[in-house]
């Protein structure tokens, strides 16, 4: 089936840790994102990536890093730096001026 | 920048009842407005896209409205069901990158 996979679903942090979040995706797109979910907000850009080997920062990026060494893969890294790093965490692509296709989530939370 | 409202926050109705969500945006200049649904814990599902020069888009029950130039944007539920019990999010996409609201919370009541 193609999608787009997060692992893992549960991830916890201490304090002073980086933590790497992953994200795979078999349909063949070449953009790709991050957001962040908090309660009662919407959904915020992190990163951002249209094509390997290139990526933006969205609006949020402060403590948070991202590699696209590969089309299928843009796992983000949340570093030490993010000091309220409990979050919904979601990744997306789509092939462009298309519809956007959400993985499931990963569900951060600080030790 | 662009921003994106959502009215109400939560909405709760008898099943059975045809039901109306909105979305507002404050810039007129998108690509296409696309409406998602969203269950606890889990990822956001895409229900309909419409693009800048379409009016509305249908899908079974469901059916979206866009008015590129008041910046809004409906979503209608016909003959609601329990299992359209969800939180329904919009988002524009500009371009550049896709500004979502914070979402309708719907709860149909059997």
């Amino acid at each position: 089936d193609g999608g787009i996979t997060q692992s893992p679903k549960y991830l916890f942090r201490k304090e002073g840790q980086n933590v790497t979040l992953s994200c795979e995706q078999n349909l063949n797109h070449d953009a790709m994102y991050w957001y962040r979910q908090d309660p009662g907000q919407g959904l915020r850009l992190i990163y951002y990536s249209q094509i390997v080997n290139d990526f933006q920062k969205g609006d949020i990026a402060e403590g948070y890093s991202v590699s696209r060494e590969k089309k299928e893969s843009f796992p983000l890294t949340v570093t030490s730096a993010q000091k309220n790093p409990t979050a919904f965490y979601l990744c997306a692509s789509n092939p462009g001026a298309e519809k956007l296709f959400f993985g499931s989530g990963t569900q951060l939370s600080v030790l | 920048k662009q921003e994106v409202t959502q009215i109400p926050a939560a909405l709760s109705v008898p099943e059975g009842e045809n039901l109306v969500l909105n979305c507002s945006f404050t810039d007129s200049a998108i690509y296409n407005l696309q409406w998602f649904r969203q269950d606890p814990g889990k990822g956001l599902t895409s229900l309909l896209l419409i693009q800048s020069s379409q009016r509305e888009q249908t899908s079974g029950r469901l059916n979206a409205s866009l008015d590129k130039s008041s910046g809004r944007s409906t979503l209608y539920i016909a003959a609601s069901q329990p299992g359209d019990s969800a939180t329904y999010l919009c988002a524009v996409d500009t371009g550049n990158q896709f500004y979502f609201g914070t979402g309708t919370s719907l709860t149909v009541i059997p």
